[in-house]
């Protein structure tokens, strides 16, 4: 199984500032990894597709990037609502798998 | 806008089969894949296995023995069996429609997840 190792697993930070999340695969997934937002009791929510493409709706705030083994989600000036969790998943391989998440506080 | 939405019992016994539906509104059924995911407590998500829009189905090498995906095009919904339940099954069941752009897959929308108990 690919495994997915997101870092960090929390941070701290204030409303309008830059954050970076970052998962790494342990091979090449050629593209294929999403970025998924979810609140508590909530429906998770899909930011980013296939690395990069923003998905309908969101906010122009997020953005992906990434290539090879490495990806990253960036939140470009943190809104009172983006504070929750995020995750990443691969569908390069099956089993599909998940990156165990990270919880952006409120410092 | 679509919708989705998990029911079924929350408290399985060991050894019997756990049975979800997704009922999806507001789109067709029959012109996408879709899939089934579960969260253990303090675990990252696992995914479970998806049918396509073909009707084929692909799961999880660690449970395929045990699942059984399939799509009831005529009721608007499909379903979940996970046979031989354990403790180790106890989880937030999440169902989700699958997006593909060229050959990637997505889940551009997800249920909100309905608790399934193992427990005696």
């Amino acid at each position: 199984d690919i495994q997915l190792t997101q870092s960090p697993s929390s941070l701290a930070a204030s409303v309008g500032d830059r954050v970076t999340i970052t998962c790494r695969a342990s091979q090449r997934i050629n593209g294929h990894l999403n970025w998924y937002q979810h609140k508590p009791g909530k429906a998770p929510e899909l930011l980013i597709y296939a690395t990069s493409n923003l998905q309908s709706g969101v906010p122009s705030g997020f953005s992906g990037a990434g290539s090879g083994a490495e990806y990253s989600l960036t939140i470009n000036s943190l809104r009172p609502e983006d504070f929750t969790t995020y995750f990443c998943q691969q569908t390069y391989r099956t089993p599909w798998t998940f990156g165990q998440g990270t919880k952006v506080e409120v410092k | 806008q679509v919708q989705l939405q998990e029911s079924g019992p929350g408290l399985v016994k060991p050894s019997e089969t756990l049975s979800l539906i997704c009922s999806v509104s507001g789109g067709s059924i029959s012109r996408y894949s879709w899939t089934w995911v579960r969260q253990s407590p303090g675990k990252a998500m696992e995914w479970i296995g998806y049918v396509s829009d073909s009707g084929s189905t692909t799961s999880n090498p660690s449970l395929s023995s045990r699942v059984t995906i399939s799509v009831d095009t005529s009721k608007t919904h499909f379903s979940l069996r996970l046979s031989s339940v354990t403790a180790a099954d106890t989880a937030v069941y999440f169902c989700g429609r699958l997006g593909l752009v060229g050959t990637a897959y997505y889940l551009d929308h997800w249920g909100h997840g309905t608790l399934v108990t193992v427990s005696s």
